[in-house]
């Protein structure tokens, strides 16, 4: 069965601390792995897909990589706002169309 | 682009009465809705998947005669708690994808208080 595993479950930085959250994943074959963002009483936004061993992504301070076991998101320089709970998921083996996700990882930068 | 809607945002109703969530793509036709349910300080469960045109196919342990589904149209689909009850106050959130394996787009999601 597919597993997700985000570490650690929660991250609390400095404003300006870069730092990274890890997910790693125990699936057969890469089918994509998804990044998202999600605010308290929200649904998650869409950050990024990772689809091959080497591949990066930016958005901002935000940098997602993908190995074959794990993908990181860096969090370079955070500010308060990108206080957020970060979820990472992959596709369900045999039911593509569905995702497996992690629990997350609850990001708190303070100023 | 890839906004989803969801309406209510939030809900109040009384045990045994039931409650209609709707969904909406809003830019684009989504050839697949996903409805999930969170709890608190918990990640998403993924309650089922429907299609179009199609009956939706429902993950285990979920009630499909309490949980009705309907997906009219490439950009709605709608979630139906029946008779409802406390223990299903939760956070229902919906998604929208346009293929296999694509990214899903989540709604802002609704908050159902079952009292």
């Amino acid at each position: 069965e597919d597993q997700v595993t985000q570490s650690p479950e929660a991250l609390r930085l400095q404003e300006g601390e870069s730092s990274s959250l890890n997910c790693s994943y125990t699936v057969s074959g890469l089918r994509g792995l998804f990044w998202y963002r999600q605010d308290p009483g929200k649904g998650p936004e869409f950050l990024f897909t990772l689809y091959s061993a080497g591949e990066e992504k930016e958005k901002e301070r935000l940098k997602a990589t993908l190995t074959k076991k794990e993908s990181f998101l860096h969090i370079t320089a955070p500010k308060p706002e990108d206080s957020a709970t970060y979820l990472c998921a992959v596709p369900k083996l045999g039911e593509s169309e569905k995702l497996v996700f992690g629990k997350g990882t609850k990001l708190t930068v303070n100023p | 682009g890839a906004v989803v809607s969801q309406h209510p945002s939030r809900v109040i109703c009384k045990s045994g009465t039931s409650v209609k969530i709707e969904c909406r793509s809003l830019d684009f036709q989504a050839t697949t809705m996903f409805w999930y349910r969170q709890f608190p300080k918990q990640s998403l469960m993924l309650m089922a998947t429907s299609n179009e045109g199609s009956k939706a196919t429902y993950e285990q342990g979920v009630e499909k005669d309490k949980f009705l589904i309907n997906h009219a149209s490439l950009t709605l689909s709608t979630l139906t708690v029946t008779s409802a009850h406390p223990e299903d106050s939760s956070f229902y959130i919906c998604s929208a994808s346009q293929g296999s394996g694509g990214e899903q787009y989540f709604g802002p999601g609704t908050r159902l208080t079952v009292t």
